[in-house]
């Protein structure tokens, strides 16, 4: 148990469906992070918060979209998505993206599977 | 462009020692992080190198010579619990983790 959850752990969803993606952190920290792994390749950075404002942004394509309401919760908003989005969706948090030591706790993840 | 370099798969047996290496080339360096992800969860922090040495914590060491661009995870006494895909990242100059597509070790009885 790292104290960052997410659901659903598991998702199955056609091409046009709309689902969320939800991530929630119990450690008080002020950064959250989405990453992508697909199997057999490094971890993908998607999306980085920081104090609620989005500090990164890297050329994710629109069918993903983020929202932090609050430095606790996070959501992956998901919509028109392709087959080679089917990955494991992990939701990290920090306490701050800089910093010295400044380890990642990470939740343990969505399987997302996509018709 | 940036990357982060480890072996795909590794096998030991158990009691044994394993060392698994970690090369890079990255935008400036900010620290080198080692986790341990078991099939199906979350990875987990293991070590931290961001001068060159070595870290000890336990069964597990980490090694970091920033010169050569060149880390290592040392793994002593192996239990079958140890099992899992090791990630080497490294921070970049703006403080961004690169991640190697981490090293599944194999631990035979």
């Amino acid at each position: 148990e790292t104290g960052v959850t997410q659901t659903p752990r598991h998702l199955v969803m056609g091409m046009t469906n709309k689902k969320s993606l939800k991530c929630e952190q119990h450690l008080g920290h002020n950064a959250m992070y989405w990453y992508k792994q697909s199997a057999k390749k490094p971890l993908e950075l998607m999306f980085v918060y920081s104090l609620e404002e989005r500090v990164e942004n890297n050329s994710v394509p629109s069918r993903f979209s983020p929202e932090c309401p609050n430095s606790s919760h996070l959501f992956l908003h998901l919509h028109t998505l392709q087959p080679e989005d089917s990955a494991l969706y992990l939701c990290a948090s920090s306490q701050n993206p800089s910093g010295s030591v400044n380890e990642q706790f990470f939740g343990p993840g969505t399987r997302l599977t996509v018709l | 462009g940036q990357n982060i370099d480890q072996p795909t798969e590794m096998t030991a047996t158990e009691g044994a020692i394993v060392q698994i290496n970690c090369t890079y080339q990255t935008s400036g360096f900010n620290g080198l992080f080692w986790y341990q992800q078991h099939a199906g969860e979350a990875p987990t922090f293991l070590s931290y190198n961001v001068l060159d040495g070595l870290e000890e914590k336990g069964r597990f060491s980490s090694f970091l010579s920033r010169s050569k661009g060149y880390s290592y995870l040392l793994l002593k006494e192996l239990q079958m619990k140890d099992s899992a895909s090791y990630l080497c990242a490294v921070r970049d100059g703006n403080y961004q983790l690169i991640w190697g597509a981490g090293t599944k070790l194999i631990i035979k009885p």
